[in-house]
């Protein structure tokens, strides 16, 4: 069946890049696109960017340059990196499956940024 | 960037009650719209898509319609299961932006 695995760090420095996989099964990423969602505790959803299963990427300008979406198709793996963490990044992060609409989501993983 | 502005951003109702969320996009998204549903410490679930269809396995208890720049989310009969916050999103242009949220409490 469809699945999303996001794993990732609990902690990251302040300043430092954090690293977010996203390991998907049932399908494949050349089919399908993979989203990034990020959730501060208690506040909204907010769209990060997007790989696309011809492999492009876009990404949200709000992220300007920090912001790097990647893949590795054998693997079945997406990856997020994201540098010059501030403690307004705190949040859990998701990944999402996209024909067109985000039908399959993983579990997030909460990422806190310390200073 | 086009904002999508959700209201309200809560309400109150009874099982049974039908309750209407809206959301309005800051420019024209055609009937690029979804709306998902997030129950207290769960992923984002979706409910509507392109508007108007329901996802599979989706209640008819959920309906969704507009075009353009207004769009509503109507849930019929609600049921204690329905406590969550509700969220559209619009993918017709990037990047893709979600709502605020509506958080739909049970009385």
């Amino acid at each position: 069946q469809v699945q999303l695995k996001e794993t990732g760090p609990d902690l990251v420095q302040l300043t430092q890049t954090l690293s977010i996989t996203c390991t998907v099964s049932g399908f494949s990423l050349t089919t399908y696109n993979v989203h990034w969602v990020r959730q501060p505790p208690g506040k909204g959803l907010e769209w990060m960017g997007a790989m696309w299963n011809g492999g492009g990427t876009d990404y949200n300008s709000a992220f300007k340059s920090r912001l790097s979406i990647s893949r590795d198709t054998s693997k079945s793996q997406v990856f997020l990196k994201m540098n010059s963490l501030q403690t307004d990044d705190t949040a859990k992060y998701f990944c999402a499956r996209s024909r067109v609409s985000l039908d399959y989501w993983g579990q997030g993983v909460m990422v806190t940024v310390s200073s | 960037e086009t904002v999508m502005t959700q209201s309200p951003t809560s309400m109150s109702t009874s099982i049974g009650e039908r309750v209407t969320l809206n959301c309005k996009a800051s420019q024209s998204v055609g009937i690029n719209v979804d709306w998902y549903q997030q129950t207290p410490g769960q992923s984002p679930k979706l409910l509507i898509y392109g508007a108007s269809n329901r996802h599979t396995g989706v209640p008819d208890r959920f309906t969704g319609s507009g075009f353009g720049r207004d769009f509503t989310l109507t849930i019929s009969n609600v049921e204690a299961e329905d406590l969550a916050v509700y969220y559209c999103l619009q993918y017709g242009s990037i990047p893709f932006t979600f709502g605020s949220g509506t958080k739909l409490e049970i009385k």
